[in-house]
């Protein structure tokens, strides 16, 4: 059976210090892989989606990056976080037909002070 | 660009009672639908999807929705709802693509 991990759970970070979120799947290969952000009252938004190795779509401008250095390992990166990047963040993968559903990991609960 | 509305930031029901939760979106083509829950501290979890075929869908726990392409409409049901019920449920959307367009969530808060 498939799996999805996110690291770490929690996390606290100061303004203008880097960030580097991990994501990786198990148990399915070529997934295509999703970044979200989940805001209280305003639902899950797509930041970035892979559809293979260092294939990158970012869907909202922002501080923040992703990489897919690995067929199943989504990365989320920023160089320098800002108050705004607080919040909660999902990985999630699907299988390579478009549309399907996607499959949610636990989430990072990132906190920039 | 589609969008999803799901209109009720809150419900608040006494166990039994039938629920209704509203989701339409805006988008002309075709279009695969979800519901999706998240209960307090757990992950997101399919409820029930709809690809094609018979419009009335039913999912895990005594969910079902129902698909009314005339009205853009996909809203979720459970006839008699439970306390472990209480949880955050988002509608979303896929034209086909990757592109998974969410609500806002409802949250439901059911009272024993």
């Amino acid at each position: 059976s498939q799996t999805i991990h996110q690291w770490p759970a929690t996390l606290v970070q100061p303004v203008g210090s880097p960030l580097s979120l991990e994501c990786t799947v198990e148990g399915t290969s070529n997934p295509n892989l999703y970044w979200y952000r989940q805001a209280a009252g305003r639902g899950l938004q797509l930041l970035f989606y892979s559809v293979g190795i260092g294939q990158i779509s970012s869907e909202v401008p922002q501080n923040l990056s992703a990489s897919r250095p690995q067929d199943r390992q989504f990365i989320l990166s920023s160089k320098k976080l800002l108050l705004s990047d607080s919040g909660f963040y999902l990985c999630a993968w699907s299988r390579g037909q478009g549309g399907d559903e996607q499959f949610f990991g636990p989430g990072t609960r990132l906190t920039v002070l | 660009a589609q969008s999803v509305s799901q209109h009720n930031h809150h419900v608040i029901l006494s166990e039994a009672a039938s629920l209704e939760l509203g989701c339409n979106y805006s988008y002309g083509g075709t279009v695969n639908l979800f519901w999706y829950v998240q209960y307090p501290g757990q992950h997101l979890q399919l409820l029930l999807k709809y690809f094609s075929g018979d419009p009335l869908v039913k999912g895990i726990k005594g969910f079902e929705a129902e698909f009314i392409k005339s009205k853009f409409s996909f809203n979720l049901r459970k006839p008699s709802v439970q306390w472990s019920d209480t949880a955050e449920y988002f509608c979303a959307v896929t034209a086909g693509n990757n592109d998974m367009r969410f609500g806002a969530g409802t949250r439901l808060t059911v009272k024993p």
